[in-house]
C-alpha cells in the first residue's frame, strides 16, 4: 500500500536560514507528488507538484522540491525563510488504484517555527 | 473568483446529535472530497465522491454521511454514532476523471466540537 512518510514532526529555523523538509513515500509505480501548506485554522494550499519530466521542481512562494526516485524522496526546499512561511506542510502521493483514482495520501506534516 | 466554501467556520453540538457540515465549490470540479484533521494525525479521507449521484467511502467512514445530489454541494452529516466527532473538518474538490491526480483545492475547514 502507498504510504507517505514526514520524519519531521516540528521543526524551528532561523529567519533568512535554508530550510529543507524531508518526505519519503512508498509506492509501486511513478508516483504523483504534492506538497501543500497550512496556515493555522485555514485550508490546504498547494506549493508545487511533480507528474514526470524534470525532478527539480519550481513552486510558489520560492520554494522548490526534488524527486528522487532511487531515495524515494521527494524534499522541500527553500534558500531562505521568511517569518511567513511559519506554517504547517504536508507531502502527499497521488494512489491510483482501482476506485480510489484521482485521491491523495498525505504524510503526517512537519509544522515549521521561524524564529527572528 | 472561484473556490470552495465550507460553512459555519465553528459549529458546537451537544452529544448525540446529528450534524451536517457545508461544502460548496464553483470550480466546476467533478470530484469532491471530505477530509478530517486530529493534531498530529495528517489527513485523514472520510469520504469522496467522483461524480454526481456516487460516492464512495474512505478509511474512516464509519459515523459519516454524505450526499452529492448537485455537482456543487457535498454535505457531511456527522451522526451520533461518530465516537469522537470532535475535529477540524476540511473539504476539497478536483478536476478527478477530467485529469487522474490533479491537486485538490481545498475550502477553509469546520472546526466541530462536540460535548
Amino acid at each position: 500500500a502507498q504510504s507517505v512518510t514526514q520524519p519531521d514532526i516540528h521543526i524551528t529555523v532561523s529567519e533568512g536560514a535554508s530550510l529543507e523538509l524531508r518526505c519519503n513515500y512508498s509506492y509501486g509505480a511513478t508516483p504523483y507528488l504534492f506538497w501543500y501548506v497550512q496556515s493555522p485554522g485555514q485550508g490546504l494550499q498547494l506549493l508545487l507538484k511533480y507528474f514526470s519530466g524534470d525532478t527539480l521542481v519550481q513552486g510558489i512562494k520560492g520554494f522548490e522540491a526534488e524527486f528522487k526516485r532511487s531515495q524515494s524522496s521527494f524534499n522541500l526546499r527553500k534558500p531562505s525563510v521568511h517569518w511567513s512561511d511559519a506554517a504547517e506542510y504536508f507531502c502527499a502521493v497521488g494512489a491510483i488504484e482501482g476506485g480510489s483514482q484521482g485521491n491523495l495520501i498525505f504524510g503526517k506534516g512537519t509544522k515549521l517555527s521561524v524564529k527572528p | 473568483d472561484g473556490g470552495i466554501t465550507q460553512s459555519p467556520k465553528y459549529l458546537f453540538r451537544k452529544e448525540g446529535q446529528n450534524v451536517t457540515l457545508s461544502c460548496e465549490q464553483n470550480l466546476n470540479h467533478d470530484a469532491m472530497y471530505w477530509y478530517r484533521q486530529d493534531p498530529g494525525q495528517g489527513l485523514r479521507l472520510i469520504y469522496y465522491s467522483q461524480i454526481v449521484n456516487d460516492f464512495q467511502k474512505g478509511d474512516i467512514a464509519e459515523g459519516y454521511s454524505v450526499s452529492r445530489e448537485k455537482k456543487e454541494s457535498f454535505p457531511l452529516t456527522v451522526t451520533s454514532a461518530q465516537k469522537n466527532p470532535t475535529a477540524f473538518y476540511l473539504c476539497a474538490s478536483s478536476l478527478g476523471g477530467q485529469a487522474p491526480n490533479s491537486p485538490l483545492h481545498f475550502g477553509n475547514g469546520t472546526r466541530l466540537t462536540v460535548t
